[in-house]
């Protein structure tokens, strides 16, 4: 089946330090998967952070950004340097465009620490 | 003015209570969605709704029903709550089905059941 499997937290990391969370992909029932994280701050609900349709594109906002790896069905989440504010929950998530089906990994908890 | 609102944020009940716990959005979607978060999943579709009286299931519905009284409003309903429905439940809408309409979500209902 379609599933994501991503970093378990939480990851504890400086501010300033640089940030991956690992995120892996099986699209079965998907043709061409779109990818997805998400962040939830405390006490918020899921938005989303950025989105890459495409294989091979790159997506960012934020100063975060992800790669869509279609050979190693990857799509890890990476800052150069965190700060305090990025503190929150972070879901990768695979989808359709004609489809209703959003996939969620578990979550991964960051806290960056000042 | 958050787009999404759930309400109440946080509930106890007991083993065999009633619960409906209620979401209204103001972006003017025609699809909203219930999702439950536990820990170690992702966060899973319970049922959704493109629009005033309809209904259409998700992928854990067993013990959830759901009514769309609006294009707003969304309520979930536990009618004989169990412990196995603890969890944190989101509210989300959007505009369209499929991965190209971005899902807002609320900031969730925390649901404990004793």
């Amino acid at each position: 089946g379609d599933s994501v499997t991503q970093t378990e937290g939480p990851v504890t990391v400086s501010e300033s330090e640089s940030l991956i969370i690992n995120c892996t992909y099986s699209a079965t029932s998907i043709a061409y998967p779109n990818l997805f994280w998400y962040v939830r701050y405390p006490g918020e609900g899921l938005q989303l952070l950025l989105k890459v349709i495409t294989a091979g594109q790159k997506g960012s906002s934020r100063g975060f950004e992800a790669t869509y790896n279609k050979e190693t069905t990857s799509f890890h989440l990476q800052k150069a340097s965190v700060q305090e504010s990025d503190s929150a929950v972070y879901y990768c998530a695979l989808g359709s465009s004609n489809t209703n089906k959003v996939v969620f990994g578990t979550g991964t908890r960051l806290q960056v620490l000042p | 003015e958050a787009a999404v609102t759930q309400s109440p944020r946080n509930k106890v009940t007991v083993t065999g209570g009633n619960v409906t716990l209620s979401c209204r959005q103001t972006n003017s979607h025609n699809y909203m969605y219930w999702y439950r978060q536990d820990t170690g999943h992702g966060l899973r579709l319970i049922h959704y709704s493109y629009g005033a009286g309809n209904l259409q299931i998700g992928d854990v519905p067993d013990g959830y029903k759901a009514t769309r009284t609006t294009q707003e409003d969304f309520f979930l309903l536990l009618e004989l709550a169990s412990p196995s429905q603890t969890s944190l439940y989101f509210c989300a809408s959007s505009g369209g089905l499929g991965t190209s309409y971005e899902q807002y979500f609320g900031p969730g209902t925390r649901l404990t059941v004793l």
